[in-house]
């Protein structure tokens, strides 16, 4: 049927609390792995990359992990801040598949006071 | 160092018309990429430009064309707008052109065809 839109999925943690983003690909060929920050009427913000060779990368406050085995990769966010409340997308490289980013849907997180 | 600068910020059109786009990439990077946003599909690619040259795709009519200059700057040409155009037009650069290299995005460009 006709979309009428991305029904984004919502994730709504408390203020402090640990944030858990996950994402499926479905591309054995993907070597290398982003997730972003989107916030409203701005354009997506870096957080954190990855390759394939790797199982987990830590950045300030972010840490993704990547599951080759069932495809899957997460970003976590440790002490959840108002501020991180945002649309988060992760997005693939394909290797052979040029050098486009594929991105997923994306996931709403609200952070509550 | 200044991010992806992308003008103009808001845009409107009627059918039929068309429109340009443009971008700074951030100095030093030489590939600008360009992502169409909707709330139907999402961010969906559009092309890649690499040292004025179109390395990349994507499967959008030929009515989305783009160029990109010698000091790297870009611009992005919709021709015969339909209301289905209407989009935030991203605009992305990264130093080279293989993957695996972080991307960073400009705050886009707002299309409204009426």
């Amino acid at each position: 049927g006709e979309s009428v839109g991305l029904h984004l999925p919502t994730l709504s943690v408390q203020e402090g609390d640990n944030s858990i983003i996950n994402c499926a690909y479905s591309n054995s060929a993907s070597d290398y792995f982003i997730w972003y920050k989107q916030e409203s009427g701005k354009g997506p913000q870096f957080i954190i990359d990855i390759r394939s060779n790797m199982d987990k990368r830590q950045g300030q406050r972010v840490t993704v992990l990547l599951n080759k085995t069932v495809k899957h990769l997460s970003l976590q966010i440790a002490a959840t801040q108002p501020g991180d409340s945002a649309v988060y997308f992760c997005a693939e490289n394909i290797r052979g598949g040029g050098n486009k980013l594929t991105f997923g849907t994306g996931t709403q997180l609200k952070v509550e006071l | 160092k200044a991010g992806v600068t992308q003008t103009p910020r808001y845009l409107i059109k009627t059918r039929g018309q068309q429109v340009t786009l443009s971008c700074s990439p951030i100095s030093g990077h030489r590939s600008v990429s360009w992502y169409q946003q909707t709330p139907g599909q999402g961010l969906q690619f559009l092309f890649e430009y690499f040292s004025e040259t179109q390395r990349n795709k994507g499967n959008f009519p030929g009515r989305f064309s783009g160029r990109q200059f010698s000091n790297s700057r870009s611009e992005m040409n919709v021709s015969t707008l339909e209301l289905g155009d209407s989009a935030l037009y991203l605009c992305a650069s990264r130093v080279g052109s293989s993957g695996g290299e972080k991307l960073f995005f400009g705050s886009g460009t707002q299309l409204s065809v009426l």
